[in-house]
């Protein structure tokens, strides 16, 4: 079955640091999703991204947060100013019309 | 606005018991999806089954069966004799089909444990 494949699977940082998660969607997808998921809650939904533009974001994608798809197969989350309440595990997904959402394996984001 | 409401948080069964973790959803739209995913120790999310609003059916996948109710607006999730590696977290998760923005509202999660 294909894949999202998401790097790094940890990334360590200090608080006030940039990070860029980067995901690699499935190669047919059209649309593409950042999740997120602090320790023990639920999973969060904080961007889509359709047609190079962003379709819809939550109140947790604040200035801060901006999803870039840089070259037509890489799909990047970055943080510019990292806190400590960024410390979460980063789901990226990608779906194609009407099917059903993949999900990577996620990326474990710790902000010291 | 969407809601999903797992009210177990936490499960606790021995193996070979049958065990069944409830899902509530609401939305106004007519036309939804729900899923159900599985989130081992090893923390990724695993597909387990996506349903539309429009099909009623119970489903069955092996150990695993799924009871979806418009009555009660519920979407039921039973593992027949239960083993150990069903252990994990299970969030049930609605969508509504809008394009691009079919984002998934999840619930909070059910820890199941399964002891030898």
């Amino acid at each position: 079955e294909p894949e999202v494949t998401q790097t790094p699977s940890h990334q360590v940082t200090q608080m006030g640091q940039e990070v860029i998660l980067r995901c690699v969607p499935i190669s047919n997808h059209l649309y593409f999703y950042w999740y997120r998921q602090i320790l023990g809650q639920k999973v969060e939904f904080l961007v889509s991204f359709y047609n190079n533009e962003i379709s819809e974001k939550s109140e947790i994608f604040d200035d801060q947060f901006s999803v870039e798809r840089p070259d037509g197969s890489n799909f990047t989350l970055k943080i510019r100013s990292t806190k400590l309440e960024d410390s979460a595990m980063y789901f990226c997904a990608s779906r194609a019309v009407n099917e059903k959402l993949f999900f990577g394996s996620g990326t474990q984001l710790s902000v010291l | 606005a969407q809601k999903v409401t797992q009210a177990q948080t936490e499960i606790s069964v021995v193996e070979k018991e049958d065990v069944t973790l409830d899902c509530v959803y609401e939305t106004r739209d007519t036309t939804y999806y729900l899923f159900w995913y599985k989130q081992p120790p090893s923390g990724e999310l695993v597909f387990l089954i996506r349903r539309n609003s429009f099909d009623e059916q119970n489903e069955i996948s092996g150990r695993y069966s799924w009871n979806f109710q418009k009555s009660t607006s519920s979407f039921n999730f039973t593992i027949t004799a239960s083993q150990v590696v069903d252990s994990a977290v299970y969030f049930c998760a609605l969508s509504i089909p809008t394009g691009a923005n079919s984002k998934l509202t999840f619930g909070k999660g059910i820890t199941l444990s399964v002891r030898p």
